[in-house]
């Protein structure tokens, strides 16, 4: 199975800031790489498909960039509402699999 | 509006038996293969199964395997999980997710159902 590795497990950072989340592949997986937001006790939310697609509705403060096995994150002025946890998903193979979660907590 | 709501989480002992459903209404069910993910208590996202389209094609984690089977009815709008020889380690909040039209992740989720294995 292919594992996916998330980087940092958390982080404290403050409105306004610039935010930036990795997750690596452990084999190629072209661009299926997604990106996702959590709330604490909902159901996740997608942010990012194929590595840099935009869902439909997500404000453009977020971005994703990579391919192959480094992919990155980025939330471009922090708000509010981006506090939570994060998680990268591969979608190459029939299993797919989940990077552990990046905490993003109030400093 | 696109909904899954799952339902049958419960309270099991270990080495009993679950089945769980995911109701889907909003779009056309039979065109969209639908997941399972847990998630359990404070833990990540861990994707569990899949069945595509027609039902025939469908995987399955290792961690599940031989024990789980999906399964769905597209002429009820509906996908199960039926969940065999439960382990304490199965808690978990259970996700049904939809695949989008046009890409590879998870584009609707439900709102999840909890299930407990414990004696």
């Amino acid at each position: 199975d292919i594992q996916v590795t998330q980087s940092p497990s958390s982080l404290s950072a403050s409105v306004g800031d610039r935010v930036t989340i990795t997750c690596r592949a452990s084999q190629s997986i072209s661009t299926f790489l997604n990106w996702y937001h959590q709330e604490p006790g909902k159901a996740p939310k997608l942010l990012i498909y194929s590595a840099s697609t935009l869902q439909s509705g997500v404000p453009s403060r977020f971005s994703g960039t990579g391919s192959g096995t480094d992919f990155t994150l980025t939330i471009s002025g922090l708000q509010p509402e981006d506090f939570g946890t994060y998680y990268c998903q591969q979608s190459s193979t029939t299993l797919w699999t989940f990077g552990q979660g990046t905490k993003v907590e109030v400093k | 509006q696109v909904q899954l709501v799952e339902s049958g989480g419960g309270v099991v002992q270990p080495g009993r038996s679950l089945r769980l459903s995911c109701a889907a209404s909003g779009f056309t069910f039979s065109n969209y293969g639908i997941h399972w993910v847990r998630q359990a208590p404070g833990k990540g996202l861990q994707w569990v199964a899949v069945s595509w389209t027609d039902g025939s094609t469908r995987y399955y984690a290792d961690s599940v395997k031989g024990r789980f089977i999906v399964s769905r009815d597209n002429s009820k709008n509906t996908l199960y999980l039926q969940m065999d020889l439960l382990r304490a380690d199965d808690t978990a909040v259970y996700y049904c997710a939809r695949v989008g039209g046009n890409f590879l992740a998870f584009d609707f989720w439900g709102q999840g159902t909890l299930v407990t294995v414990s004696s």
